[in-house]
């Protein structure tokens, strides 16, 4: 099965600053998620990007998708020490209507320095 | 409107004994999906089910695990003989409709084998 895998592992910043994460996938995919995840908590679902969509922004966040490298960026603008999290991208395989999983990457924590 | 419900959060069990995580998927959801969270690894997904149906269980391991979800009452995940590596974090989602739908994601149950 595919992977998302998120770059780069950890990532720390001055409040105030942007952060941006990647995710890069291997197979085609329906849509691509991103969810956070606050230390010991469950996972906050953040943005939903479809296949052909390109860019989508939620407040803060702006979400790019590029099919054509398998590839999508996280961009948190003006960071909050809030912030601080893991950042899981999950892609939707485009099986053909075959299995509902999402597949998640290993994170990246987000560091957010006051 | 309560999210998603996962309990218990924290179970400890000592080896060969048996583990059972329950999810109460969103009001007027009847697509659930469990994963599982490694240490120090991404979530991988397990098992997709609706109401009385198994959809796709390609993440289960072949023994000792099984999911159910009833007509009535919660989703079960349950683990029979449990080992120390069964240690994990276990989420369940659940959606409004299934293919490509946002999922929604408990709290999770963290699971101790001693």
């Amino acid at each position: 099965s595919q992977q998302g895998e998120e770059d780069p592992q950890a990532l720390s910043i001055q409040e105030g600053e942007n952060a941006t994460m990647n995710c890069s996938y291997k197979t085609s995919i329906n849509n691509l998620q991103w969810y956070r995840q606050n230390s010991g908590r469950g996972l906050v679902h953040l943005i939903l990007i479809r296949s052909n969509e390109r860019e989508k922004h939620s407040g803060r966040l702006r979400v790019t998708l590029d099919t054509s490298k398998k590839s999508s960026s996280l961009l948190i603008t003006a960071s909050r020490a809030a912030d601080t999290a893991s950042y899981f991208c999950a892609t939707d395989a485009d099986s053909g209507g075959g299995a509902d999983g999402l597949t998640f990457g290993k994170g990246t924590h987000l560091i957010i320095q006051p | 409107n309560a999210g998603v419900m996962q309990n218990p959060r924290h179970l400890v069990r000592r080896r060969g004994q048996e583990a059972r995580l329950r999810c109460s998927p969103m009001k007027g959801h009847s697509h659930v999906y469990w994963y599982r969270q490694l240490p120090e690894e991404g979530l991988k997904f397990m098992v997709y089910l609706q109401k009385e149906n198994i959809i796709d269980e390609s993440g289960m391991p072949k023994e000792r695990f099984s999911a159910e979800f009833p007509k009535e009452g919660p989703s079960i995940l349950r683990i029979q003989q449990v080992v120390r590596g069964d240690s994990a974090a276990y989420f369940c989602a659940s959606s409004l409709t299934g293919y490509y739908n946002e999922q929604f994601f408990g709290p999770g149950t963290r699971l101790t084998v001693l």
